[in-house]
């Protein structure tokens, strides 16, 4: 099971809106919509932003939503902050009924 | 307050074992798969596998990169769940997080990692 791809990078300006593309496949992505995504500053660990595509915790700023188009989810920062600076991962439940991770995106905050 | 800690990391020659343990405390342990995942150093996340409850068979599912090396195990008395990491190699350095996920009484379909621990660092020298 390949990695699910993910651009190295984004960046944006403070206030401007970004979107992180996360690509699988029919077995992964494409068959299911347990796809959630996850926010890591350095030397922290991961924090869930979104699960089942688009629903997001309690405690996470509406800024933040998902969406999923065939084989592609995606994640998309409104608003964008300095604190949204950091690495950002999708998760996806597969057929086999494994997991697969993206590559990751570093998000950047001109 | 949920918590989960990771323990047993440290510096093992290529060849050797290690076990990390994930005590989880604040929660109904039993009622949660556990997850593992690890992040080599300047990398990024990688999935190494998960247990389910025993309610759901307690069956593991696990990366091929550590399939037939690493087994995954639970305590529900203890709250512990353990990867046992055999045969060693120097791309098994990383930081090993553990990860919860809630299994209803029917399934354990939607691996939503919503709390995890701050890790534990491996190093297999060579």
């Amino acid at each position: 099971q390949s990695a699910l791809t993910q651009p190295a990078s984004v960046s944006g300006s403070p206030g401007q809106s970004i979107t992180i593309s996360c690509t699988g496949t029919g077995s992964d992505i494409g068959a299911n919509n347990y796809i959630s995504w996850y926010q890591q500053h350095p030397g922290k660990a991961p924090k869930l932003m979104i699960f089942d595509v688009s629903n997001r915790p309690s405690v996470i700023s509406n800024r933040f939503s998902g969406s999923k188009s065939g084989n592609t989810a995606s994640l998309t920062i409104s608003g964008l902050q300095a604190e949204d600076e950091a690495d950002y991962y999708c998760l996806s439940y597969t057929v086999s009924s494994t997991l697969v991770l993206g590559s990751g995106t570093k998000v950047t905050v001109l | 307050e949920v918590q989960l800690v990771e323990s047993g990391g440290g510096l093992v020659q290529s060849g050797r074992s290690l076990r990390l343990s994930c005590t989880g405390s604040g929660y109904v342990f039993e009622d949660y798969a556990v997850t593992w995942f690890r992040q080599a150093p300047g990398k990024g996340l990688e999935w190494v596998g998960f247990i389910r409850t025993l309610g759901q068979g307690g069956t593991t599912e696990y990366a091929a990169s550590v399939k037939g090396r690493f087994i995954i195990s639970r305590d529900d008395f203890k709250n512990i769940a353990y990867v046992q990491m055999n045969s060693l190699k120097s791309e098994d350095t990383a930081v090993y997080y553990c990860s919860r996920f809630y299994c209803s009484s029917t399934s354990c379909y939607d691996p939503i990692q919503d709390f995890w621990g701050q890790g534990t660092l491996v190093t297999v020298s060579s």
